[in-house]
């Protein structure tokens, strides 16, 4: 079974630029997260999708982030314009169910630098 | 809100010493994860406890679960190099409408030194 898909891996932008990460989920998963991991801290969720709608976004910086889940499969996290806070690890998840407390299988993440 | 708290923060250890790591939360919880996260990696998912007291183990890990179902721990015997990595605690956000949203706590960074 392949793994949760994210691309880039890496990305250095200036500050004020824009930036998009992609991810692919497990097949057939229903739920998808998105986390920022700043250095030294746990993941802390950004967005979560049943399907292709919207549960909770309550963390997310709705200003500067956007998220979108087309089709319920693929998912895009878009950041614009950056800021030198942003720096971070950017984490894809999925888990098999939607609505249950689930294992959530990751992602490897796309480190962003924000110059 | 809900409040998890991991200790310790940091643990260096010599190879073959044991470790522990508590997590506490301010709220009773329905369950709890565990997760691995080695350096420069992933989240790796290693349990998920249910039941109060409950007690899991695979191979030298042991977790717990409180009788009140307010804290967990993990326990590692005879800690080997490949332990090395962050230790996170993750119950289910509190809530009446959580979607399986999990809290990450602020994780317990394991040195082991050969």
């Amino acid at each position: 079974e392949a793994g949760v898909a994210q691309s880039p891996r890496y990305k250095i932008i200036e500050k004020r630029q824009s930036v998009a990460f992609w991810c692919n989920p497990i097949s057939g998963h229903a739920t998808l997260y998105w986390y920022q991991q700043i250095l030294g801290q746990g993941p802390k969720l950004l967005i979560q999708f049943q399907n292709n709608g919207v549960v909770d976004d309550s963390q997310l910086p709705k200003d500067r982030f956007s998220a979108e889940r087309l089709k319920g499969v693929d998912s895009t996290l878009k950041i614009q314009p950056a800021k030198l806070e942003d720096s971070a690890v950017y984490l894809c998840a999925s888990s098999p169910r939607a609505g249950v407390v689930d294992t959530q299988y990751f992602g490897p993440g796309t480190r962003l630098t924000v110059l | 809100g809900q409040q998890v708290m991991q200790i310790p923060q940091y643990q260096h250890v010599q190879e073959g010493e044991d470790f522990t790591t508590y997590c506490n939360s301010s709220t009773t919880l329905s369950n709890i994860q565990w997760y691995k996260q080695r350096p420069g990696g992933h989240p790796v998912f290693l349990i998920q406890l249910v039941k109060s007291g409950e007690v899991k183990k695979q191979k030298r890990l042991t977790f717990q679960f409180g009788e009140a179902k307010k804290n967990s721990s993990l326990h590692i015997t005879a800690t080997q190099t490949t332990d090395v990595g962050t230790y996170f605690c993750a119950p289910p956000n509190a809530g009446g409408t959580s979607y399986g949203k999990l809290t990450f706590g602020q994780g317990t960074i394991l040195t082991v030194h050969p």
